[in-house]
């Protein structure tokens, strides 16, 4: 069975930095593009980042451009998320998302549980 | 990269059937075949339904189908029933090579 479960959230300062892990079981981590897919409270969902199955290329949605890194540990089968410079429109509930290629391809079909993430003073 | 456009609400009656349009550009939905269609029920996450605009996973029924026409994209769910209430998105890859969701739609069963 497929899981994945995410850690890492929590409450910061605008400024302040996060990291979120996504702990991958149940399948040939290795093989799969992985992304990070955000939704605001009350709002639709927001693709944020994804990377391929060798970790060799990274994508990035314009809002998170230079802020956020993803990153992936194929031998340790977690997928990363390093959030710096946060602001408070980065409030969102982060879903870990495996795609369905090695290439994302935006096809999400197992997701993690969610883990909030608060930006406010 | 701006959203793609759904409606914000649709509704029907059980045993009907209703389409969601997903209007992007040539940017996006009409420059790929990567486009996929979400379902999502309130406090759960999102669920694939839709992947390179028209296939299923397996485990999904045939009462939800995917097309495409230029920039805009279509989920329609036949035989409506009671479960099927719940947000719908639209997701496509973009040119910049980055993705993007439509707005969401909300579907209420009468």
């Amino acid at each position: 069975e497929v899981q994945l479960l995410q850690s890492g959230g929590g409450l910061v300062q605008p400024g302040g930095s996060l990291r979120l892990s996504c702990a991958a079981s149940g399948f040939t981590f290795s093989s799969y593009g992985m992304g990070w897919v955000r939704q605001a409270p009350g709002k639709g969902l927001e693709w944020v980042s994804s990377i391929s199955a060798s970790g060799s290329r990274t994508y990035y949605a314009d809002s998170v451009k230079g802020r956020l890194t993803v990153s992936r540990d194929n031998s340790e089968n977690t997928l990363f998320l390093e959030m710096s410079d946060l602001r408070v429109g980065d409030t969102a509930l982060y879903y870990c998302a495996k795609d369905r290629k090695a290439t994302p391809a935006g096809e999400v079909d197992h997701w993690g549980q969610g883990t909030l993430v608060t930006v406010s003073t | 990269q701006s959203a793609l456009t759904q409606p914000a609400s649709v509704s029907g009656s059980p045993g009907q059937s209703i389409t969601i349009p997903c209007t992007g550009t040539r940017s996006d939905i009409g420059n790929y075949q990567l486009v996929s269609w979400y379902q999502q029920h309130p406090g759960k996450a999102p669920k694939l339904l839709i992947f390179e605009v028209s296939n299923r996973p397996s485990g999904i029924s045939n009462r939800f189908s995917g097309s495409k026409s230029a920039n805009t994209a279509s989920l329609t769910i036949s035989g409506l029933r009671a479960e099927d209430e719940a947000d719908y998105y639209c997701l496509s890859y973009t040119t910049s090579a980055t993705f993007v969701f439509g707005g969401g739609t909300k579907l209420t069963v009468l």
